[in-house]
C-alpha cells in the first residue's frame, strides 16, 4: 500500500451496534486525524493524534473513541451507533502538525 | 467562535478564469490551505500560504492577506476536470485545521 488506506469503503449499520473504522498509513507520519463530512458543512474534526501513544478530542468527539498504539494505525470506534452518525468519514495524516494533510478515500457510513 | 466563509457554489466557463474567496476568523493563525475535492473522492492538497502575498503553482494561484483575514484561490485556463469543490482551511493557534464548507465549482463548456 502507498499512502493512507481506510476500511471499509462503505457500511450500513444498525443503530446500537458497535463499529470500528480502520485507518492505516505507510508514510510514517506523526499526526493522524479523523473527520466527518456532512452535506453543507465543512470537515469536522472528531479526534486526532499528534504522535503514537497520544490522542486528543476534536470538535465533535461524543460517541466516538480512538486509539494510537503505533505510528501506522488509527482506528475510530463508534460504541453504539446512532442515525446522526450517518456521514462520510475521512482519516488523514500529516508529517507534522504544521504541514499539509493527506486523506484516505473515505468511509461512507449509514446508520439505520 | 471560529469561522471560515466561502461561497457555496460558483459557475464558470471552460478556458476562463475564476476566483474563489475565503474569509476567516480564527483563534490564531498558522497557515491557510486550499484543497480540491472531486465528488465522492477525498480532498487533495492544492496550496499553502503562511505569509502575505501570492503563491503561484501552474494554473492555480493562492493569495493571502492576514490583516484582512482573507484569501483567494485563482484558477486560470479552466478545464472541465476542474469541476470540483474547493475547500479553504486555516490552522489555528493549536495547530488544528478549521475547515470551510467548500465552494462547488461548476465548469460549463
Amino acid at each position: 500500500i502507498a499512502g493512507i488506506t481506510q476500511a471499509p469503503t462503505s457500511q450500513i449499520l444498525a443503530a446500537g451496534r458497535r463499529m470500528t473504522l480502520r485507518c492505516t498509513q505507510d508514510m510514517r507520519h506523526n499526526a493522524m486525524y479523523w473527520y466527518r463530512q456532512d452535506l453543507g458543512l465543512g470537515l469536522r474534526l472528531i479526534h486526532y493524534s499528534n504522535t503514537a501513544g497520544t490522542t486528543g478530542k476534536g470538535e465533535v468527539p461524543d460517541g466516538y473513541s480512538v486509539s494510537r498504539a503505533n505510528t501506522d494505525d488509527f482506528p475510530l470506534t463508534l460504541a453504539s451507533a446512532v442515525p446522526s452518525q450517518t456521514s462520510v468519514y475521512f482519516c488523514a495524516s500529516s508529517d507534522r502538525a504544521n504541514t499539509e494533510a493527506f486523506f484516505g478515500q473515505g468511509t461512507r457510513l449509514t446508520v439505520v | 467562535g471560529q469561522n471560515i466563509d466561502q461561497p457555496t457554489e460558483m459557475t464558470a466557463t471552460e478556458g476562463a478564469i475564476v476566483q474563489i474567496n475565503c474569509t476567516y476568523q480564527t483563534s490564531g493563525f498558522n497557515g491557510l490551505f486550499w484543497y480540491q475535492q472531486h465528488a465522492g473522492e477525498a480532498p487533495t492538497f492544492l496550496s499553502y500560504n503562511v505569509l502575505d502575498g501570492l503563491e503561484e503553482k501552474g494554473r492555480f494561484s493562492s493569495f493571502l492577506s492576514r490583516s484582512k483575514g482573507y484569501s483567494y484561490l485563482l484558477l486560470k485556463e479552466l478545464q472541465m476536470k476542474d469541476s470540483a469543490s474547493y475547500l479553504c482551511a486555516v490552522r489555528d493557534s493549536n495547530y488544528q485545521l478549521i475547515w470551510g464548507a467548500g465552494t462547488k465549482l461548476i465548469i460549463k463548456p
